[in-house]
């Protein structure tokens, strides 16, 4: 069975720029997760996307946002970029919402300039 | 308090030594627990899911669970330096999984 994919895998963009992520989770996962890592951060959680609804949302700007399509594959954007929005972008897949084991996908490293 | 916590390290062991990892969790309902590893510049990987209390055992790795004193922890036997990364704790909490902030474990050859 195929894994988590992300597209693109490095991105570099200038400030004020927006950025389109993409995800495709697992076939059969229906749960799309996303976070953001920083060198010296752990995971910082932004959304929880689930049958194309939004059900959980991290501390985040409203200049992250993201959505669901019907074949679960999903998107976030980021807006506006700044330059603390550099950081590795990680995707992850799970069966069903609620705290379901999660597999990760192999991540989006943004660099914004 | 964080619902996840974890010892950010880093632990040394040398080569060939046990390693233990631990985490506490706030969340008295939760029912199932993760660790993850993550090498640098990497993605996390699951590597142990346990559910129930006691030991869980995958060759070199064992997952303990304590649900009563809100506590589970990972032990790596005979560690090799390949097992130097950042072990992440995860549980469900309040319907979504949260993650503490990892320990960095380094294996000293």
């Amino acid at each position: 069975k195929a894994g988590v994919t992300q597209t693109p895998r490095y991105l570099i963009k200038t400030r004020g720029q927006q950025v389109t992520l993409s995800c495709s989770p697992i076939s059969g996962h229906r749960s799309v997760s996303w976070y953001q890592q920083t060198p010296g951060q752990g995971l910082q959680f932004l959304f929880e996307y689930f049958s194309e609804t939004q059900r959980n949302k991290g501390n985040f700007p409203g200049r992250f946002s993201g959505r669901q399509f019907s074949n679960s594959r999903s998107e976030m954007n980021v807006s506006t970029l700044e330059l603390g929005d550099s950081a590795l972008y990680l995707c992850a897949s799970s069966i069903g919402t609620g705290g379901n084991e999660q597999f990760f996908g192999p991540g989006t490293r943004l660099t914004v300039l | 308090q964080k619902e996840v916590e974890q010892n950010s390290g880093p632990l040394s062991v040398p080569e060939g030594a046990i390693a233990s990892l631990n985490c506490t969790y706030s969340d008295r309902g939760s029912q199932s627990f993760f660790w993850y590893r993550q090498y640098s510049g990497k993605s996390p990987e699951l590597i142990m899911s346990i559910y129930s209390n006691g030991d869980k055992e995958d060759g070199r790795f064992t997952a303990q669970l304590n649900k009563a004193s809100q506590y589970v922890s990972l032990l790596i036997r005979d560690s090799q330096p390949s097992d130097s990364a950042t072990y992440l704790c995860a549980v469900p909490s309040f319907n979504m999984l949260t993650f503490g902030g990892g320990t960095r474990l380094m294996v000293k050859p």
